[in-house]
């Protein structure tokens, strides 16, 4: 089945530093979603995207489809505590019209 | 309230219990979810409903049974559970229209633990 790989798993940083991290697919995809989940509650969408190339920001955040579409990347600008959580891709699964598939997650740590 | 509400937020329950999760969803939307996260593990699709009609369901045992009596609310009856079917339970809808069909908003999740 289609998989869905995510780096780096976990990320230590200081205030104020920029953060990067991808996804890579094993097939190609349409749709490329980025979430974020803070400890103890649901994922929350960050960021879709529609068109290989497209490069989306919201606020410091800003992420972009692999023009291979087998790819995307997040980058989070000058970070600061509240951005610690788990960072999820995910995109439409195969043979589903309804599915996403969710890579396992980069986990963000941030020091003041 | 706003977005997708889930009730309750943790549940304790012996393997004998029968209980039951509530999702409601103040978005408009037309598809519901139900995803299972354990730790370690990507999240899990178990069901779909869309237009209140059940159009997934991925191999998910019988203990697990899903009602969606109209497109804002979703249940999750549990009944005989395992102690391995702890985890976190996220529902989830979208609108599926053309477009934005893949953005779905999950709700906070009840936290399950099966003695």
């Amino acid at each position: 089945g289609q998989q869905l790989n995510q780096s780096p798993q976990s990320m230590f940083i200081q205030e104020g530093e920029d953060v990067s991290m991808n996804c890579t697919s094993s097939s190609i995809f349409n749709t490329w979603l980025w979430y974020k989940q803070d400890p103890g509650e649901g994922p929350v969408l960050l960021i879709a995207l529609y068109k290989a190339g497209e490069l989306t920001s919201n606020g410091r955040l800003t992420a972009q489809f692999g023009i291979t579409r087998k790819d995307s990347f997040l980058n989070i600008s000058a970070s600061i505590p509240s951005d610690v959580g788990i960072y999820f891709c995910a995109g439409p699964a195969p043979n589903s019209g309804y599915a996403l598939n969710f890579g396992k997650g980069t986990s963000l740590l941030v020091t003041p | 309230e706003t977005g997708v509400t889930q009730t309750p937020r943790h549940l304790v329950m012996g393997m004998t219990n029968k209980k039951s999760l509530k999702c409601e969803q103040h978005l408009g939307h037309n598809a519901m979810y139900w995803y299972k996260q354990s730790a370690k593990k990507p999240l899990e699709l178990m069901f779909v409903y869309s237009l209140e009609e059940r159009v997934e369901n991925n191999s998910v045992p019988s203990r697990f049974s899903p009602e969606c009596p109209n497109s804002s609310h979703l249940f999750l009856h549990l009944h005989t559970l395992q102690p391995e079917d702890s985890a976190l339970y996220l529902c989830a809808s979208s609108h599926r229209s053309g477009g934005r069909d893949n953005e779905q908003f999950f709700g906070p999740g009840t936290r399950l633990t099966v003695l």
